[in-house]
């Protein structure tokens, strides 16, 4: 079975730094999808960034970059000079064997 | 520019109710999923569409939920009879093939609350 992890259930991040959320999966199939998603508190779920696992290069989506370590089944998401719009919560799935999934999430504060 | 819509958008209802939550993806996508999310368990996929086929469903109590396609631009899922922990946001998301995976657009969701 498909397992997505995220340790962090909570990050703070000063504005304008750079923050790095922590995603873990585990997987038997050779073919998947890495996503990143983020839920403001209005609730509704935004895409943020797609890795294939046979993308040589990592993902990259404006401010937004995915760490992909294949051998370490682990994706983080990377977001570069944080804003205060940034806070919100942030899921992690893989799409594997017509089975999604998503971690459990973790919470980011901007602080000003 | 093109939206999932999910109706209703809030609903309050009484143990026992039976509830349908509807949803309309979006034009030209080819999968619809449902989506169930909780604190407590997070986001937990009930059941998934592909070409109007249910393909996975095993996420879904069988016993009082449904999920049915009846045409391209609606999708609904039923409960009956409802009961308190059923109370959560379901999510309905339509998407498209990105590589060996599925892009999905989310809906707003569909605030449930059994009493």
């Amino acid at each position: 079975a498909q397992k997505i992890t995220q340790t962090q259930p909570g990050m703070f991040v000063q504005e304008k730094e750079a923050v790095t959320l922590d995603c873990t999966y585990d997987t038997s199939d050779p073919s998947y999808g890495l996503f990143w998603y983020k839920q403001p508190s209005s609730g509704e779920m935004i895409f943020l960034i797609y890795q294939g696992s046979y993308d040589q290069q990592n993902a990259t989506e404006g401010r937004y970059s995915l760490n992909f370590q294949k051998a370490r089944k682990s994706a983080n998401l990377v977001i570069s000079a944080s804003q205060l719009g940034d806070s919100a919560m942030y899921f992690c799935a893989m799409d594997g064997s017509n089975d999604m999934r998503f971690g459990a999430g973790t919470r980011l504060t901007v602080k000003p | 520019d093109a939206r999932v819509t999910q109706t209703p958008r809030h609903k309050v209802t009484e143990m026992g109710q039976e509830v349908t939550m509807r949803c309309q993806p979006i034009l030209g996508h080819n999968t619809v999923f449902w989506y169930r999310q909780t604190m407590m368990q997070g986001l937990e996929l009930l059941a998934y569409f592909r070409n109007r086929a249910p393909l996975d469903d095993s996420g879904m109590p069988k016993d009082r939920f449904s999920a049915e396609m009846p045409d391209a631009t609606l999708a609904t899922l039923k409960i009956q009879p409802s009961e308190p922990r059923d109370s959560a946001v379901y999510f309905c998301a339509s998407g498209f093939p990105l590589g060996t995976a599925v892009r999905q657009f989310f809906g707003p969701g569909t605030r449930l609350t059994v009493l």
